[in-house]
């Protein structure tokens, strides 16, 4: 089947560092994205990952290793109003997008 | 601006209403839409792949019956859920395709149906 791994919940402190790990066992790989979404709202894009590496995008990175069938979501110099679930989609040789569930952040002042 | 338009943002009804929701396109001819509906705590879960001028392609355990999809044209679908029940009770989201595999969906706002 079709497997993606995210932490539940993960708490962090204003200012700092935090990185979201998403593990994934698709059919197939053929990008993977990031997006952010806030309570009762929409998801809204952050990130999309096709080739091994780091994309820098201003205070967010995404890193993929397609070997490892891993990713990463660094955020830097935490906002509060970072504090959002953060959701990890693979798409795979089917082009269906498979959504991991989420991993919802907490921003501590 | 916004790529895609949902409404309404809302609904809360009693048992047994049909509630109608609209997903429109407002910078693409989108062939393919998707509804997905999402609980409380939980990942999105796609319900169907809603395709312009013809049947939508329904995910295995949602009731096509109960949950009609139209696709008329290439800038609007609608999901109506059919006397719904509180177990209806969701957050249900729209999205249109980027186009490329690369590209990301865009997302409508999405709607809170409550049912009472």
């Amino acid at each position: 089947g079709q497997n993606i791994d995210q932490p539940t919940e993960m708490t962090a402190t204003e200012g700092a560092i935090v990185q979201i790990n998403c593990t994934y066992q698709t059919s197939g790989f053929n990008g993977l994205f990031w997006y952010q979404q806030h309570a009762g709202e929409a998801p809204t894009f952050l990130s999309y990952n096709v080739l091994d590496g780091l994309e820098e995008k201003g205070r967010f990175s995404s890193f993929l290793s397609r070997s490892k069938g891993y990713s990463y979501l660094l955020l830097k110099e935490l906002q509060m109003k970072d504090s959002a679930s953060y959701l990890c989609a693979v798409i795979d040789s089917n082009y269906q997008l498979i959504w991991g569930a989420g991993t919802k952040l907490i921003i501590k002042p | 601006g916004a790529v895609v338009s949902q409404h309404p943002s809302r609904v809360i009804c009693k048992s047994g209403t049909s509630v109608k929701i609209e997903c429109r396109s407002l910078d693409f001819q989108a062939t393919t839409m998707f509804w997905y509906r999402q609980f409380p705590k939980q990942s999105l879960m796609l319900m169907a792949t809603s395709n312009e001028g013809s049947k939508a392609t329904y995910e295995q355990g949602v009731e096509k019956d109960k949950f009609l999809i139209n696709h008329a044209s290439l800038t609007l679908s609608t999901l109506t859920v059919t006397s719904a029940h509180p177990e209806d009770s969701s957050f249900y989201i729209c999205s249109i395709s980027g186009g490329e595999a690369y590209q990301p969906q865009h997302f409508g706002d999405g709607t809170r149906l409550s049912i009472l």
